[in-house]
């Protein structure tokens, strides 16, 4: 069983739309979560930070973590074909640990 | 600007040749890291530092080598030993333990002929 577990897509959604990008994982040690935006033959673009969980908003992103249910979420609100990437969820224990733990990505197109 | 650096964008390589990719920060960041990227697959770990003069192996360091002579800098050489070299490699490095994240450079195309 891996690690982390994403929906690789591709998800196709029109412009304006909301969208929820997931991850599940199986470690209940991971303390630290972030979501990556990769434009192609580019490299990860760091889009949201959250410690523990909780939610946190930035603008038209949404990060969310429920660490009972190990699954943390990325809501992305009136979703702009600028938005069309892939999009990465990764994890860490944090601390002395310093490996980090990625999904294997969900790509993302945004229809204008 | 502070970041990450890699060089070159492109590379091409011949069978049978070692080749060496760079990659520098900035960011006065401890821990730097090499990830390999293949299409439809997630990163996964080569190479990891913590310290200058430290590094350890990650999931695939088959075929690969580091060194840390300095803290900026962290270069991966791809040997001729690594069966299946030609992918997307990215350098990272993590801002500190309190704030755990880490941070990546633009990457490095490597294609085989």
């Amino acid at each position: 069983q891996k690690e982390v577990e994403q929906d690789p897509g591709p998800l196709s959604v029109p412009e304006g739309a909301i969208v929820s990008l997931n991850c599940t994982y199986s470690n209940s040690a991971f303390q630290y979560f972030m979501w990556y935006r990769q434009y192609s033959r580019k490299g990860p673009e760091l889009l949201m930070y959250t410690y523990s969980s909780g939610n946190k908003e930035d603008g038209r992103f949404t990060a969310q973590v429920d660490k009972s249910s190990k699954y943390i979420s990325l809501f992305i609100r009136d979703s702009q074909p600028s938005d069309s990437a892939t999009y990465l969820c990764a994890m860490s224990a944090g601390g002395n640990f310093n490996k980090f733990y990625f999904g294997s990505g969900t790509k993302l197109n945004v229809k204008p | 600007d502070g970041g990450i650096t890699q060089s070159p964008k492109y590379l091409f390589r011949k069978e049978g040749q070692n080749v060496t990719l760079s990659c520098e920060q900035n960011l006065n960041h401890d821990a730097m890291y090499w990830y390999r990227q293949d299409p439809g697959q997630g990163l996964r770990l080569i190479y990891y530092s913590q310290i200058v003069n430290d590094f350890q192996k990650g999931d695939i360091a088959e075929g690969y080598s580091v060194s840390r002579e300095k803290k900026e800098s962290f270069p991966l050489t791809v040997t001729s030993a690594q069966k299946n070299p030609t992918a997307f490699y990215l350098c990272a490095s993590r801002k500190d333990r309190l704030t755990d994240t880490q941070y990546f450079g633009p990457g490095t195309r490597l294609t085989v002929l």
